[in-house]
This record gives C-alpha cells, structure tokens and sequence, in this order.
C-alpha cells in the first residue's frame, strides 16, 4: 500500500498569511494526488485534483503542486473561512489512501 | 446536481451485522465506479472499497481492515449501493460516506454514523 504522510500535523495561521501544507507519498503516484478540505461536522471537500487542477468553483488563492513523491497544497492568503482540516488521497493504486490531516488553526 | 444519501447506519453490539445504502441521483449510476470512505470520531478518512460498473465486471476492491467481513454490492435499477457489513468490530466505528466515483470524490453525502459498542 502507498502511504501518505502530510506535514505539519497543525499549522497557526493568521488572516492574510501565506500557507503551504506537504504530502510525501511512500512511491512515486505521477500527479494522482487529490487534496480536501474538511470542516467540523461537515463531509469533505474536493479542492484540487491531480495534483494541480482546481476544482471547479474553488477560489483560486487555493494551489496544488507536486508530482512523483512530493506535492503542496498553498493557500496564498488565508480567509477566515480557510480554517479547516486538509487532507491529501493518492489515486495511483488501489487501496486509495489518504494522509493523516493538517489543521489550519488560528495562530 | 449529484446527491448522495446514506442511510442504514446505528448502534449495533460487537459480532453484529448491519447493511448501509446509499440513493444516488444526478448521474449515469449504472457507469459509475463507486466508492465507500469512513472516518472514525476525530480521526482522518479511511478508503473501504469500491465496486465497478457493470461494463466494467462489477468486481470489488477492499482495504484490508475490512476484507471478508464486508461487502460491497450494487443495484443499478434502484441507483443504490450498498455496504452489508458483518463481524463488526469497535473500530468499525465511524460516519461512513458513499462516493461516486473510483478515484477523486467530488460529490458527498452527510453520511451515517455506525457506532459498534456493546
């Protein structure tokens, strides 16, 4: 199985802040990353597939990159909205899986 | 607009059985590969299988947690899936979700809440 690790486990942020997130895949999975976003009690949220591509209706300071191991999901000016739980999912192979979370929390 | 609408979920004691489904509407159900994610209280989302189309063989993919207890079935003529669960364990415990899709999950359902205590 693939394994997805995401870093950091929390980030504080602040309005206005600049916020990038990583996720390391355990092999090489091309560009079939997907990110999320999660909000307490509420079902995710596709934001970016394919490891860059926006979701349709996903403002666009959300942006992903990466391909092979590596890929980042930026977010260029936090909005109060923005402060949720991101996940990443690798798409390459069956089982799907998804990296532990980032919580995005006011700093 | 595509909806998904889980149901079937509950408290149900450690041996038990339970079977969840999930009404989709706003898609070509009958082509779609679906998909079944949980995640347990405060933890992150767990793939738990998916099934394909009928075209293509509806055959059906595990995680490992779960295979050979649960199984994932379809009825295209209802646009329903399901997900008949048996031998639960308390770390069954967890609002599971119906996806559809096999791959990226554009498309959520509220989901339903199992709860496996005796």
């Amino acid at each position: 199985d693939i394994q997805m690790t995401q870093s950091p486990s929390s980030v504080p942020a602040s309005v206005g802040d600049r916020v990038t997130i990583t996720c390391r895949a355990s092999q090489g999975i091309s560009s079939w990353l997907a990110w999320y976003q999660q909000k307490p009690g509420k079902a995710p949220k596709l934001l970016i597939y394919a490891a860059s591509t926006l979701q349709s209706g996903v403002p666009s300071r959300f942006s992903g990159s990466g391909s092979g191991t590596d890929f980042t999901l930026t977010i260029s000016s936090l909005q109060p909205e923005d402060f949720a739980t991101y996940y990443c999912q690798q798409a390459s192979s069956f089982p799907l899986t998804f990296g532990g979370g980032t919580k995005v929390e006011i700093k | 607009e595509v909806q998904l609408v889980e149901s079937g979920g509950g408290l149900i004691k450690p041996g038990g059985s339970l079977r969840l489904s999930c009404v989709a509407s706003g898609f070509t159900f009958s082509n779609a590969w679906l998909t079944w994610v949980r995640q347990a209280p405060g933890k992150g989302l767990e793939w738990v299988g998916r099934i394909k189309s009928k075209t293509d063989g509806e055959t059906t993919d595990y995680a490992e947690p779960v295979k050979g207890r649960f199984t994932i079935s379809r009825d295209d003529s209802k646009n329903t899936l399901y997900l008949q669960m048996n031998s639960l364990k308390a770390e069954d415990t967890a609002v599971y979700y119906c996806l559809s899709s096999g791959w990226y999950f554009d498309s959520w359902g509220q989901g339903t809440l199992v709860t496996v205590s005796s």
